[in-house]
């Protein structure tokens, strides 16, 4: 079993509606949960980060964590064709060695104009 | 702000070249530093990361090795490549939580 596991896709939504990507993780020392974008043939840029389960919002971006169901996920709202990318999830347990990071293989998402 | 730079951003190398990849990070002081490669249409694999200056650890046995000569630079290296060595070079910096990537390197090993 991976650390982090995404459904790789690719995943296709019409142009305006909401997408969802989901990340399950089976280190439950794990206290700090990343969303990162990567557009083809670029490095991945950090979205969203969230560090308490709940509901984070951040314009058409909200993850939400649920710590207890060791589940992550990241949802689109009016999805756009330019939030065609990978999404990648990470997360992070605090005391490991500097701060490592553990990735998902990723999902692709394709919004369909 | 903080500001990552690798450089080169692409390039072509022979079999059993050798190789060298740089990183700098502007804007902040002893940050970590990590390593990745991305194979085509794969995830991330954490090859090196370094807590300090000349603190290197390495998370995959291979030919790559990795040094850090100032608490701002990071350079990863190879003695001779193998075609393997293809990929997308990622270096990473992070403070206490968010990890930043730089811009990439695409090495290509013919």
């Amino acid at each position: 079993q991976k650390e982090v596991e995404q459904n790789s896709g690719p995943l296709s939504v019409p142009e305006g509606a909401i997408a969802s990507l989901n990340c399950t993780y089976s280190d439950r020392g794990s206290q700090s949960f990343f969303w990162y974008r990567q557009y083809s043939g670029k490095s991945p840029e950090l979205i969203m980060f969230i560090y308490s389960n709940g509901d984070k919002e951040d314009g058409r971006f909200t993850a939400q964590l649920n710590k207890a169901s060791q589940y992550v996920s990241l949802l689109i709202r009016d999805s756009q064709p330019s939030d065609s990318a990978t999404y990648l999830c990470a997360v992070k347990a605090e005391n490991t060695n500097a701060g490592k990071s553990t990735f998902g293989d990723g999902t692709t998402l394709t919004v369909k104009p | 702000s903080q500001t990552i730079h690798q450089w080169p951003a692409t390039l072509v190398q022979p079999v059993g070249s050798p190789l060298s990849l740089e990183c700098t990070v502007e804007g902040t002081s002893n940050p970590n530093l990590y390593w990745y490669r991305q194979a085509a249409g794969r995830g991330l694999q954490l090859l090196f990361y370094s807590i300090g200056i000349d603190q290197i650890s390495s998370e995959v046995p291979q030919n790559l090795s990795a040094s850090r000569p100032q608490d701002r630079q990071f350079i990863l290296s190879s003695k001779k490549l193998l075609l393997s060595d293809s990929g997308f070079y990622l270096c990473a910096w992070s403070g206490r939580r968010e990890q930043f990537f730089g811009p990439g390197t695409r090495l290509t090993v013919l």
